[in-house]
C-alpha cells in the first residue's frame, strides 16, 4: 500500500521568512507524480505544486519550490517570502489508483 | 465556468435520516471523485466516476453509501441511515486528462455534514 506520512501537524512562520514543510511517501512504483495541495481555511483545496519522480530538477511556482529526494521517498514543500495568504492546511498527496492518497496535513500559521 | 459546485454547503440531520449531496464538475471534466475529510486528517477517497461509469470505489463507502453520475454531468452522493461516525467533510473533485498518474484534481469547497 503506498502511504503518505506528514510529521509535521503545525509549523509557524514569520511573514517574509522561509519554512519548510515535509513530506516522506512509501511506494514500489518507479515512475510517478506527487503534489501538494493547500486548503485555506473554508475554502477549496487548490494544486500548489507538482514533481514527477522522473525529473532530477525541482519543481518550482514563483515562491514555492520542492526538495526531491527520490532515493529516500522525501518530498518537501519550501515556501519562500512567506505571506498572510500562505496560512492554510498543506497536504502531500500521492496517486493511489484513480484518486489521491492524502497525508495528514500540516497547518501553516503565518503570523505578521 | 466558476469551478466545482456542491451543495448545499452544510447539513444538519438526525441519526438514521439520510442525505443527498450534490456535485457539479467543471464543465469538460470527465472524471469525478468524492472524498470525506474529518478533522485533523487529509482527505479520504470514496469512490470515482470516469463520464457515467462508476469505476472505483474505497472500502469506507459502506453499503449506505450510493453515488451516481448519470449523463457523466453532475454527481450525487446519497448517504441512508446516517451515523454520528458519518459526520464529516465530503469534498468533489474533477479533472480532465489522459494520465491519471499527473492528475490535478479541482475541488470543490465540500458539504459539511453533521449527524446529531
Amino acid at each position: 500500500a503506498q502511504t503518505v506520512t506528514q510529521s509535521q501537524p503545525e509549523m509557524s512562520v514569520q511573514e517574509a521568512e522561509t519554512v519548510t514543510l515535509s513530506c516522506t511517501y512509501d511506494t514500489s512504483e518507479s515512475d510517478y507524480y506527487l503534489f501538494w495541495y493547500k486548503q485555506p481555511p473554508s475554502r477549496q483545496m487548490i494544486l500548489v505544486i507538482r514533481q514527477e519522480a522522473y525529473k532530477q530538477q525541482n519543481a518550482t511556482e514563483n515562491r514555492f519550490s520542492v526538495n526531491f529526494q527520490k532515493a529516500a521517498k522525501s518530498f518537501s514543500l519550501k515556501i519562500s517570502d512567506s505571506q498572510l495568504g500562505d496560512a492554510a492546511m498543506y497536504f502531500c498527496a500521492f496517486p493511489s489508483g484513480y484518486a489521491l492518497n492524502f497525508g495528514k496535513g500540516t497547518s501553516l500559521l503565518v503570523t505578521p | 465556468d466558476t469551478g466545482v459546485s456542491q451543495n448545499p454547503r452544510h447539513k444538519i440531520t438526525k441519526r438514521g435520516q439520510n442525505v443527498t449531496f450534490r456535485c457539479d464538475p467543471i464543465s469538460e471534466h470527465n472524471r469525478l471523485y468524492w472524498y470525506r475529510q474529518t478533522l485533523g486528517q487529509g482527505p479520504e477517497f470514496l469512490t470515482y466516476f470516469q463520464n457515467e461509469a462508476q469505476l472505483e470505489k474505497s472500502r469506507l463507502l459502506s453499503d449506505r453509501f450510493s453515488a451516481e453520475r448519470p449523463k457523466g454531468s453532475f454527481s450525487t452522493l446519497e448517504i441512508q441511515r446516517t451515523e454520528q461516525g458519518d459526520s464529516a467533510m465530503y469534498l468533489c473533485a474533477s479533472s480532465l486528462t489522459a494520465d491519471y498518474k499527473n492528475t490535478e484534481a479541482f475541488f470543490g469547497q465540500g458539504t459539511r455534514l453533521t449527524v446529531v
